[in-house]
C-alpha cells in the first residue's frame, strides 16, 4: 500500500530538548517536503526536498532543519525547540513538484513542547 | 504578497443542504489549483484539482470546483451534503513558472455537517 508514514504520532517535550520526526514513502517519490499547520493558519512549508542531499527552506524554517540521505526518509529536527513550534506537523510527498501532482501525506505529528 | 484567502473558517449545514466554499488568489501568472481535504483525525487527501482545459473540474466523493479566471477564484460545490463530509478543506494554488510547484495554502474551512 503507498503510503507515508510519520513517527512519532504524538509528542510532549520540554523545551531545548533535541528532537527528530521520522518521514518514510514507500513510493519512490523524488520530492518530500514538512509543514505545520496552525489554527487560522492552514498548513506553512517548513523545507522540501527534491531529491536525495538536495533540500531548501520554505516559509518558516527557522528553529527546523532537515537531511536527506536516502529516496524514502525524510526526518524533520528540532535541534532545541520552543513552545512556539507546538503544532501539528504533516510531511508530504511527491512524484513531482507538489504544485503539479498529487501529493501524498502522512498522518501527522501533534507536536506539544512545555 | 501571493496569498490564497478562503472566505468562510466555520460552516455548519445539514445533511442534504448545498455547499460551496470559496477560494480566491492573488497570483499574478497561471496556476494551478487544487482542493484538498481532511476528515477528522486523518491525513490530507487530495478532492481534486485544476491545471487547464474545461474550468469546471470533477473531483471525488461528489465534489466539484469551477475556476474563474477573471476573479481569480476556485470555489468548491456539492449539491447535497452528507455526515461524513464533515471535515476541514484547504484550497491550495501553485504558480506554474515554479519549478519546484511550490503550494501555498489557504488558512481553511471547517465544516460540519448536522444529521
Amino acid at each position: 500500500e503507498a503510503q507515508v508514514t510519520q513517527n512519532p504520532r504524538y509528542l510532549i517535550t520540554v523545551t531545548g530538548k533535541k528532537l527528530t520526526v521520522t518521514c518514510s514513502q514507500n513510493m519512490n517519490h523524488e520530492y518530500m517536503s514538512w509543514y505545520r499547520q496552525d489554527p487560522g493558519l492552514g498548513l506553512r512549508q517548513i523545507y522540501y526536498s527534491m531529491n536525495v542531499e538536495v533540500t531548501d527552506k520554505g516559509d518558516v524554517p527557522e528553529g527546523y532543519k532537515v537531511s536527506r540521505k536516502e529516496k524514502r526518509n525524510f526526518p524533520l529536527i528540532l535541534e532545541s525547540p520552543s513552545p512556539n513550534q507546538t503544532s501539528l506537523y504533516f510531511c508530504a510527498s511527491s512524484l513531482k513538484g507538489q504544485g503539479y501532482t498529487e501529493a501524498f501525506f502522512g498522518q501527522g505529528t501533534r507536536l506539544t513542547v512545555v | 504578497a501571493q496569498s490564497v484567502s478562503q472566505h468562510n473558517h466555520h460552516v455548519i449545514l445539514s445533511e442534504a443542504a448545498s455547499l460551496e466554499l470559496g477560494c480566491n488568489y492573488s497570483y499574478g501568472g497561471t496556476v494551478n489549483l487544487f482542493w484538498y481535504v481532511q476528515y477528522p483525525g486523518q491525513h490530507l487527501q487530495l478532492l481534486l484539482k485544476y491545471f487547464s482545459g474545461d474550468p469546471l473540474v470533477k473531483g471525488i466523493k461528489g465534489f466539484e470546483a469551477e475556476f474563474i479566471k477573471s476573479k481569480f477564484s476556485f470555489n468548491l460545490r456539492k449539491p447535497s451534503v452528507q455526515w461524513s463530509d464533515t471535515a476541514e478543506y484547504f484550497c491550495a494554488v501553485s504558480l506554474t513558472t515554479d519549478s519546484w510547484g511550490k503550494l501555498q495554502f489557504g488558512a481553511g474551512t471547517q465544516v460540519v455537517v448536522t444529521p
